[in-house]
Parts: structure tokens; C-alpha cells; sequence
């Protein structure tokens, strides 16, 4: 089954701004929304994005995201630390009648 | 608050069955669609399987298909996975998932602490 392509790995230094792009195709990212989850080592992953672009209550402004066409993208500006983390896209797609998730995305905070 | 609590996981030898559990709390279950997630040791999160709030749909994973069956039972607020044919690439941790629709999207709002599985002889 295929999934949606993030890249492997990102950086940056403390307070620059890092973008992590997810890219799919018609009958998922195309058509549906994208959401964003962040994962912690050793701990369930956590709902960071949802609908495309919506921050649940908690999550910093610093997280941001978009998505155009088939595909989307996260964004981190002023990156902290305690940002290191895994992310991940998901989108439900049409054609496979499931969720596909990208293959994630480590970040490292230098 | 929201509660998702699995169970039934361990160690099981290949070809052989486990069946999981998750018990929710804390909202109305049978007004949800639930999901399970998985992730392979040190690798990325792969999606298992969806049951409709109702019960009325299912869709799995093309890898798991005809090997697992998810179930609920809304009397219960309690979600299962029947893993049958259990291969060494099944071994993971298993998440039990709540999706923030009736079925068919990837809002996944609340996750259980996940159960690990491991198949091996």
C-alpha cells in the first residue's frame, strides 16, 4: 500500500523556521483534508494539525500548515528544542478506502 | 476526560491468533468511528483497519485483509482487533484510535497508550 512522501529528516537551529512537506496524490491529499501528528519517542503519537490547517487548543502558533493541490506542508517557525520530534501526515484516501500516513519525518533541533 | 485503554497484546508464535481490546470512556462511543494504528519497531505509524460508528463498514489494510477483523460493541464501549494468521511482520505496537468523524477520515483526536505485539517462534 503505498503512502503519502515526506521527507526522512529535517533541522535547523533554535529559532529558525523549518518546513516538512507531504506529498500524495488525487484520491487522497487531492480531495481530502490533511492532518498532522507528532510523535515523541516511546509515546503515543499526538494530533498536532487538523482539517488542513487547524491548531487543537494547546498546540503553540508556532505550528502552522498548509495545503495546495496534492500536496501540503508543516510549518515550524522559532523552533525550540523541545520540538525534536517525528511527524507525520495522514489523509484518508478514496481509492484505497483507508488512511494512508507518510513515512514521517525525524527533526532535529541543533 | 477521554479514555482508550488496549489490552491483549504479548507474544505469539507464527500462524497463531491474539485478539485485542480497547475500552473507551469519557465520550459517547457509538457515535465515533474508531481505528487501529499500528508502528513496527523504529519504524513510521501504518494504518490497520476502520470500523464505522455503527458498525455498518470496515476497511483493513491491504496486508492484514482476511487475516484480521475489527469489531465493537457499543453496549460495551469497546473496540476489538481478532489477528488471526499472525506473521513476524505483524509485530508491532498496536493503537487503538479514535477518529473524529463517523468512518472514513485521518482526524485521529485521541490515541490509547497502544499494546505491543510480537510474533515470533
Amino acid at each position: 500500500q503505498s503512502v503519502l512522501t515526506q521527507p526522512p529528516s529535517a533541522s535547523g537551529t533554535p529559532g529558525q523556521r523549518v518546513t516538512i512537506s507531504c506529498s500524495g496524490s488525487s484520491s487522497n491529499i487531492g480531495i481530502n483534508i490533511v492532518n498532522w501528528y507528532q510523535q515523541f519517542p516511546g509515546t503515543a503519537p499526538k494530533l498536532l494539525i487538523y482539517s488542513n490547517n487547524q491548531r487543537p487548543s494547546g498546540v503553540p502558533d508556532r505550528f502552522s500548515a498548509s495545503k495546495s493541490g496534492t500536496s501540503a506542508s508543516l510549518a515550524i517557525s522559532g523552533l525550540q528544542s523541545e520540538d525534536e520530534a517525528d511527524y507525520y501526515c495522514a489523509a484518508w484516501d478514496d481509492s484505497l478506502n483507508g488512511v494512508l500516513f507518510g513515512g514521517g519525518t525525524k527533526l532535529t533541533v541543533l | 476526560q477521554v479514555q482508550l485503554v488496549e489490552s491483549g497484546g504479548g507474544v505469539v508464535q507464527p500462524g497463531r491468533s491474539l485478539r485485542l481490546s480497547c475500552v473507551a470512556s469519557g465520550f459517547s462511543f457509538s457515535s465515533y468511528g474508531m481505528h487501529w494504528v499500528r508502528q513496527a519497531p523504529g519504524k513510521g505509524l501504518e494504518w490497520v483497519a476502520v470500523i464505522w460508528f455503527d458498525g455498518s463498514s470496515k476497511y483493513y489494510v491491504d496486508s492484514v485483509k482476511g487475516r484480521f477483523t475489527m469489531s465493537r460493541d457499543n453496549s460495551k464501549n469497546t473496540l476489538y482487533l481478532q489477528m488471526d494468521s499472525l506473521r513476524p511482520e505483524d509485530t508491532a505496537v498496536y493503537y487503538c484510535v479514535r477518529g473524529q468523524c463517523g468512518g472514513d477520515c485521518s482526524h485521529f483526536d485521541y490515541w490509547g497508550q497502544g499494546t505491543p505485539v510480537t510474533v515470533s517462534s
